[in-house]
């Protein structure tokens, strides 16, 4: 049971450059989650999903993108990185209801120079 | 307007001292959740204790309680007898009732002396 598992660890992309962040998870959960965290800011909700198939904006949802094809896996795309992207992204998925905390993933540290 | 304040950046106590985190939130909803996450340096989220507003006694797990005053919309984390493993940054989050978004604080870095 690997709980929520994020690939890659670590990424350093150009401005402009695109990439995936994939976040699976083996939990049987419907809600999957992606925050950024910044220094100061503590964590600030991207997307979020309420089930396979579906999507729904966070607090910061400008610049990214995100698909739930699979229960299991969320992923948060970048189209056009930006340094202002530079951070810390932590997937988190959680049951439905609303006592249930959210289980966090290891985190995706990205730098875009 | 923030819906979770915590007014303390950082904070420093001495070994085996009780510690309150304070956090403050704002909802007009009567049904919501409250959650207290901690973040050691290694960067993991780890979920310490949960508190929902109907709950009518102060939610407790070991070491970890929570002082929950509803009046006052504050739901501060207590630590009773501080290790130096607690140094950490805490985050409080809260679930509005029929929201599926979980809103955290900034947090507040806790620095444990020996």
């Amino acid at each position: 049971n690997a709980g929520v598992t994020q690939t890659p660890k670590f990424r350093v992309l150009k401005t402009g450059q695109s990439m995936t962040l994939l976040c699976a998870q083996d939990m049987n959960h419907e809600y999957m989650y992606w925050y950024r965290q910044d220094p100061g800011m503590g964590l600030r909700l991207i997307h979020y999903s309420v089930g396979e198939g579906t999507t729904a904006k966070g607090e910061v949802p400008d610049g990214y993108n995100v698909s739930r094809l699979k229960k299991q896996n969320f992923l948060l795309g970048l189209e056009s990185a930006a340094p202002s992207q530079t951070s810390v992204y932590f997937c988190a998925s959680s049951f439905l209801t609303s006592a249930d905390e959210q289980y966090f993933g290891p985190g995706t540290r990205l730098t875009v120079t | 307007a923030q819906k979770i304040t915590q007014t303390q950046p950082g904070m420093f106590v001495q070994e085996k001292e009780a510690v309150t985190l304070d956090c403050t939130y704002d909802t007009s909803d009567q049904s919501y959740g409250l959650f207290w996450y901690k973040q050691p340096s290694s960067g993991e989220m780890i979920f310490l204790i949960y508190q929902g507003s109907y709950d009518e006694q102060n939610a407790t797990e070991g070491r970890y309680s929570l002082n929950f005053q509803k009046a006052r919309k504050s739901a501060n984390l207590v630590i009773s007898a501080s290790q130096l493993g607690d140094s950490a940054m805490y985050f409080c989050a809260m679930r509005e009732g029929g929201d599926d978004k979980i809103i955290f604080g900034k947090g507040t870095r806790l620095h444990i002396l020996p």
